[in-house]
């Protein structure tokens, strides 16, 4: 069964420490693993994404095949990080319908 | 970037009746549509993929004859909560891919509130 799993509901660190957050996910096939974001009152949007292997607002997140997770790495967290974090999986390549199974999410505080 | 909207932003209706919620991509022509329900401090759980003029497909256990999703055009998709009920209240997003941007990244809309009183 395909499965995303981010064990941790809340992490709250002080700014400037490093934060990871964690996904494992189990499936079958090739995956293609995503993080999303949610700003307070804002929608859902990309973080980024396993095959562009880039680093966004600081952050990166390499994908783990032999131990199936996709954590998520900062090393000096901002206030402005503190948001809502969702692990996502999808097919990767041909036969791609696009539908994303999402983890439980995690909630970033970075505290003053 | 690519933008969806989604209207309205938020209903209230009293049970028994039905809701429309619509879901636009308004600067990409959307191959493909998503609807997803999220209740309060969870996950974000996929109802149903939309495929532009075909039919759409429904997850396990989401009622399709209570949940109608039409997607007529490249550019909307509808959800239509039919003979709502209190259960159905939860925050309804829609996001969509298509032909603008990497292939199959999803663009979400803002969520539409819906509680059924």
């Amino acid at each position: 069964a395909q499965r995303v799993t981010q064990p941790e509901k809340l992490l709250s660190v002080f700014k400037g420490a490093p934060v990871e957050l964690k996904c494992n996910y189990s499936y079958s096939g090739s995956p293609e693993l995503f993080w999303y974001v949610q700003y307070s009152r804002q929608r859902l949007q990309l973080l980024l994404r396993h095959i562009s292997r880039e680093s966004i607002k600081g952050f990166t997140a390499d994908l783990n095949k032999g131990e199936t997770s996709f954590h998520l790495k900062k090393p000096f967290a901002q206030e402005e990080d503190s948001a809502m974090y969702y692990c996502a999986l999808s097919r990767y390549g041909s036969g791609n319908t696009g539908k994303l199974i999402f983890g439980q999410g995690t909630t970033l505080q970075v505290k003053p | 970037g690519a933008v969806v909207s989604q209207h309205p932003s938020w209903v209230i209706c009293k049970s028994g009746t039905s809701v429309k919620i619509e879901c636009r991509s308004l600067d990409f022509q959307a191959t493909t549509m998503f609807w997803y329900r999220q209740f309060p401090k969870q996950s974000l759980m996929l109802m149903a993929t939309s495929n532009e003029g075909s039919k759409a497909t429904y997850e396990q256990g989401v009622e399709k004859d209570k949940f109608l999703i039409n997607h007529a055009s490249l550019t909307l998709s509808t959800l239509t909560v039919t003979s709502a009920h209190p259960e159905d209240s939860s925050f309804y997003i829609c996001s969509a891919t298509g032909l603008a941007g990497p292939s199959y990244e999803q663009y979400f809309g803002p969520g539409t509130r819906l509680t059924v009183t």
